[in-house]
């Protein structure tokens, strides 16, 4: 079954960078699309970006410069990195696998908070 | 970018009875492949989020044939028969016609 696992710290200080992993079991990322979307208090979803099964990445123009999805295939690992962070980036970060169906399966989401 | 717009922020049901949950499209989400690019996901407390509909009405595996998603163009339904009490959650369309891809402002499904 696939599974996905998000981790990473839960707070974050503005300016900083937040840096988020996403551990796949059950299906190889080299595979299909790897996605990253959050959630802000409130409810509003937000897609952020993904980097597919050759690398290749897209990014929300909304995220500007501040993003970046890398991968490591050899830990069947993806990642993000936000940066300079401000208290509009709390949110739940969500990550989730794309094929035919989009978002298919997700992780159960690991919240996030900017504060000082 | 495209704006998805779910009227209903709540809707309030009875275990057996149908809902209609719509979601309106600021442009046709239709395809050269004959295709809607649009999507419906389920999230309850504690539980991943679940792929219910893509290409508009087609039922990822596993939902349930109470999950009915319909519509074309820019007007969207998501319809759920026999409501059961597992269904109580939050509902969002998302499109994935054009990048960025948008969601939903997200509908709660209620117990009345």
């Amino acid at each position: 079954e696939v599974q996905l696992q998000e981790s990473g710290p839960g707070l974050v200080k503005p300016s900083q960078s937040l840096s988020l992993t996403c551990s796949v079991t059950g299906y190889s990322i080299t595979s299909n699309y790897w996605g990253w979307i959050r959630k802000f208090p409130g409810n509003k979803m937000e897609w952020m970006g993904y980097i597919s099964y050759s690398g290749s990445t897209s990014y929300n123009p909304s995220l500007k410069s501040r993003i970046s999805i890398t991968r490591d295939t050899s830990k069947n690992q993806f990642f993000l990195q936000l940066n300079s962070v401000t208290t509009e980036d709390t949110a739940t970060y969500y990550c989730a696998r794309t094929t035919v169906a989009p978002f298919d399966y997700w992780g159960q989401g690991v919240m996030v908070t900017v504060s000082s | 970018q495209i704006t998805l717009t779910q009227q209903a922020e709540s809707l309030w049901v009875s275990p057996g009875e149908k809902v209609s949950i719509t979601c309106r499209a600021s442009q046709s989400l239709l395809y050269t492949d004959g295709k809607h690019y649009l999507s419906w996901y389920q999230q309850r407390p504690g539980q991943t989020t679940k792929a219910l509909i893509y290409h508009a009405s087609i039922r990822t595996d596993g939902v349930p044939t109470r999950f009915i998603g319909s519509g074309s163009g820019t007007e969207f339904t998501l319809s759920i028969e026999d409501v059961q009490p597992e269904d109580i959650a939050l509902y969002y369309c998302l499109q994935t016609l054009k990048k960025p891809y948008t969601f939903g402002a997200g509908t709660k499904l209620e117990l009345k």
